[in-house]
């Protein structure tokens, strides 16, 4: 299976802090993108970065790859209550469908 | 406007019987997917396809098909229905040239 898994599970910091989720994978990729999930809602696209790529940034986000450790995380700083969600990685197959594989996830809660 | 909506919203059925969730893009996006998240939160690939190709996730039953009156929607159909069908189903889309996904909001799925 190509699925990643995602640390920690769940993660609650205070608004204004940074959080940091890391995300494992488990085979060769192209790219590999974070999604956000609100409860109840689809994902959304947050960023991508390439395989060539060892750090991005968009606006508050920053996420880094480290491709010999098969492993990117994923820095929101400042963190505001709105950023209550789950944060999910993602690596496609390198197919021409470029099917995405997801990690499991962190929950992360954020208290005004 | 929607960039991609699921009807319905909510699905309760009856075990053994058979039900459509729709999914209609209106991105012009050339590919279109779906995706299972079970009570856990993992989220699987299902379907992908595009005017040319479909590509089935071997792990999926298949009581499970795909069918695609047009570019623009990808229906599921789910025969059979059995409990371990319940989850959240999410359709996606993506444009030929690109490699981020946007999801629909999802369908919830409950079969008693």
């Amino acid at each position: 299976s190509q699925q990643g898994e995602e640390d920690p599970q769940a993660l609650s910091i205070q608004e204004g802090e940074n959080a940091t989720m890391n995300c494992s994978y488990k085979t060769s990729i192209n790219n590999l993108q974070w999604y956000r999930q609100n409860s109840g809602r689809g994902l959304v696209h947050l960023i991508l970065i390439r395989s060539n790529e060892r750090e991005k940034h968009s606006g508050r986000l920053r996420v880094t790859l480290d491709t010999s450790k098969k492993s990117s995380s994923l820095l929101i700083t400042a963190s505001r209550a709105a950023d209550t969600a789950s944060y999910f990685c993602a690596t496609d197959d390198g197919s021409g469908a470029n099917n995405l594989f997801f990690g499991t996830g962190t929950r992360l809660t954020v208290i005004p | 406007d929607t960039a991609v909506s699921q009807t319905p919203k909510y699905l309760v059925t009856q075990m053994g019987n058979d039900k459509s969730i729709k999914c209609e893009q209106n991105l012009g996006h050339d590919t279109m997917y779906w995706y299972k998240q079970d009570s856990k939160k993992f989220l699987k690939i299902m379907f992908s396809y595009n005017n040319k190709e479909l590509i089935i996730n071997e792990t999926v039953p298949n009581r499970f098909s795909p069918k695609s009156p047009d570019k623009a929607h990808l229906n599921l159909h789910i025969n059979s229905l059995e409990l371990g069908d319940s989850a959240v189903y999410f359709c996606a889309s993506r444009s030929g040239g690109a490699h981020e996904q946007f999801f629909g909001p999802g369908t919830r799925l409950t079969v008693l």
